[in-house]
């Protein structure tokens, strides 16, 4: 089916350890983005794609890396996680640049680090 | 920089009966979006209504609506008809022209109660 997919949906980490959260989508959207959810923050930006290997850091790029190398695919790797990491992990994509494209989210990526 | 407020961290409305969410933005840009996503408690962003900065009518979606005054810089959701399955986490967000990302308020809980 079409749409927007993360992996793992659940995750239980330890602090130091290496974590990769996959995003895949099949509309072909130019752009990606990933968020994570806090209480009391709403969703904030940690980092965005424009295009295959074209990234930008977002509010909150500290501790993660990004990488692009197929349109498709948006992997998020933390990569010594830590316990301030633990959150809701969202990754969004659009197909419009500029203020009328709405994103549209995958169901997100609970993490856990201990 | 742009940003949204959302000053109402929860609100109680009774079924049938209307309901105002409320939001206001910043922003420097003259052309920008503004969009409200629902979250429910499984979790999934559902996006709900679009208002660009040009439009000159209030942007309606069955029974959402949005109550725009520019000069103001609010976009109010309005929720006619309240439903039980319209008991969630409702986020306003703004999208500017020069960059890709959405910028997130912190979001407002709606109870419906019977």
């Amino acid at each position: 089916d079409a749409g927007i997919t993360q992996s793992p949906r659940y995750k239980i980490t330890e602090t130091g350890r290496q974590v990769t959260l996959m995003c895949h989508q099949t509309w072909s959207h130019s752009y990606m983005f990933w968020y994570r959810q806090d209480l009391g923050h709403g969703l904030r930006l940690i980092y965005y794609s424009a295009a295959a290997d074209i990234t930008d850091k977002g509010e909150v790029p500290d501790g993660y890396v990004v990488s692009r190398s197929k349109t498709e695919n948006f992997p998020l790797t933390l990569e010594s996680a830590t316990r301030s990491q633990t959150s809701v992990y969202f990754c969004a994509s659009s197909g419009r640049a500029g203020n009328t494209g709405e994103l549209f989210f995958g169901e997100g990526s609970r993490l856990t680090v201990l | 920089a742009q940003k949204i407020t959302q000053t109402q961290p929860g609100m109680f409305v009774q079924e049938k009966e209307a309901v105002t969410l409320d939001c206001t933005y910043d922003t420097s840009d003259p052309s920008y979006g503004l969009f409200w996503y629902k979250q429910p408690s499984s979790g999934e962003m559902i996006f709900l209504i679009y208002q660009g900065s040009y439009d000159q009518q209030n942007a309606t979606e069955g029974r959402y609506s949005l109550n725009f005054q520019k000069a103001r810089k609010s976009a109010n959701l309005v929720i006619s008809a309240s439903q039980l399955g319209d008991s969630a986490m409702y986020f306003c967000a703004m999208r500017g022209p020069g960059f890709q990302k959405l910028v997130f308020g912190t979001g407002t809980r709606l109870l419906v109660s019977p």
